[in-house]
């Protein structure tokens, strides 16, 4: 089992608020990472597939970052909106083929 | 496309009994995932297939679980005996690469067993 961690474990922020938060996982044997985000009775909807190491993704008022030398993705928020709210999940993929996820984060963003 | 197609949505099952999930994956797509989702542990991958292969099984938590994917576009998970503890979502997913490209989720299927 891989040692994938996610934080904060939830965060609570006013709309318009912008907020980031962390995944981190091994820094050896790297193959991807990527970013789900996760609404609530609905599946996990891919965000960012990343390779390779200073990676730098946006999707809107989404983006993410990778460092895959120290093992660490950042998922940056800009100007949250009520939409927002969802957990956003991290999963790590090594060379061996082990895929992990992380435990997300529950974001929650009120108007 | 009609995206990954899972059956049934929702099932409800005594202890002890056979049960059986299934799976569609994306047309197209040779790598094909199952999870378990509980409170507990979150999402966990229970086994992996790459062009109808199983690659990585090591999560599927004990002999009661088995996984199989006779072609390309289908694949079943089966538990027998089922116990309460196995009550989860069970969610299927397909990608055309094992990490390189996103997964697209299916609905799952809500298991309960009593």
């Amino acid at each position: 089992i891989l040692n994938v961690e996610q934080s904060p474990q939830s965060l609570h922020v006013q709309e318009g608020d912008s907020t980031n938060f962390t995944c981190s996982f091994p820094s050896s044997n790297f193959y991807a990472l990527h970013w789900y985000r996760w609404e609530t009775a609905k599946s996990p909807e891919a965000l960012f597939v990343m390779t390779l190491n200073g990676d730098e993704k946006k999707k809107g008022r989404i983006s993410a970052t990778l460092n895959t030398k120290e093992g660490y993705s950042y998922l940056y928020i800009k100007g949250s909106q009520p939409e927002d709210s969802a957990t956003y999940l991290c999963a790590f993929i090594n060379a061996g083929n082990m895929l992990t996820f992380g435990g997300g984060t529950r974001l929650m963003v009120k108007p | 496309d009609a995206g990954v197609i899972q059956s049934p949505r929702h099932e409800v099952t005594e202890m002890g009994q056979e049960v059986t999930l299934r799976c569609k994956p994306i047309s197209g797509h040779n790598s094909l995932f199952w999870y378990r989702q509980t409170m507990m542990r979150g999402l966990e991958l229970l086994i992996y297939f790459n062009n109808n292969v199983p690659i990585d099984d090591s999560g599927m938590p004990e002999d009661r679980f088995s996984a199989k994917m006779p072609n390309a576009s289908f694949s079943t998970l089966k538990i027998q005996p089922s116990e309460p503890r196995d009550s989860a979502v069970y969610f299927c997913a397909s990608s055309r690469d094992r990490g390189l490209v996103e997964q697209y989720f299916g609905p799952g299927t809500r298991l309960t067993v009593t």
